[in-house]
């Protein structure tokens, strides 16, 4: 149980586009889904933190225009990158929590290697 | 200021050798310590601790919390190379649904 996917896996694509990252819980309901980025070499980073139904919660620094998050279900939150630029570049992982009371343990996802050229 | 300090940063033993690392916590209000395993992609999950005293054990893993002394452990025993990877602690506190992150520790398994 506690499975958590994410797609794509992997993507490249050049400056200036917009890419989407899905992250789906398959078997639990998540109310609480978080983003993080991981830089080579280095512990996670953690980016927002999105609630079903509700706006995220953004982390200092992040820009939140720049990295839409949209939580629209129990089950999925997804990361859009708009106007993609290389050092956006960066291994992103989301993970989820169970929607059960005193449940502290996220999953995690398998995460995105972004690549923009 | 809310910090996980996990050491050594980076091990290097045998096969066959048995392992501890270590994590400290300095966390407002914290509330439980979880131990992830890092490979190459995202960590997977490995314990959750909440109470002290309590080891926690899966296989030839297994975990501690001293909520006094403010510290955690992971045991691994009889390691293997499939061992090998970055094991990371992180603490939750009350009225936060954040991960507070260590750096980390890295473990290389050799044959």
């Amino acid at each position: 149980g506690a499975v958590v996917s994410q797609h794509p896996s992997r993507v490249i694509c050049k400056s200036g586009t917009s890419v989407k990252i899905e992250c789906r819980s398959l078997d639990f309901q998540a109310t609480t889904m978080f983003w993080y980025r991981q830089f080579p070499k280095q512990s996670l980073m953690l980016m927002a933190t999105s609630n079903e139904g509700s706006k995220a919660t953004y982390e200092q620094g992040v820009e939140k225009d720049k990295f839409l998050i949209n939580h629209a279900s129990l089950t999925l939150s997804t990361l859009t990158v708009t106007s993609a630029h290389p050092e956006d570049s960066s291994f992103y992982i989301c993970s989820a929590r169970e929607a059960s009371p005193g449940t502290d343990t996220q999953y995690f996802g398998p995460g995105t290697r972004l690549t923009v050229l | 200021e809310d910090k996980v300090v996990q050491s050594p940063l980076s091990l290097v033993v045998h096969e066959g050798d048995t392992v501890t690392l270590n994590c400290s916590y300095e966390v407002t209000n914290f509330r439980s310590l979880l131990w992830y395993k890092q490979e190459k992609k995202a960590p997977t999950f490995l314990f959750m601790l909440t109470s002290s005293g309590i080891e926690k054990k899966s296989g030839r893993l297994s975990s501690i919390l001293d909520k006094k002394e403010l510290f955690s452990i992971l045991n691994i025993t009889a390691t293997q190379t499939g061992d090998s990877a970055v094991y990371l602690c992180a603490a939750t506190q009350g009225g936060s649904e954040k991960l507070v992150f260590g750096k980390g520790t890295k473990l290389t398994v050799n044959p």
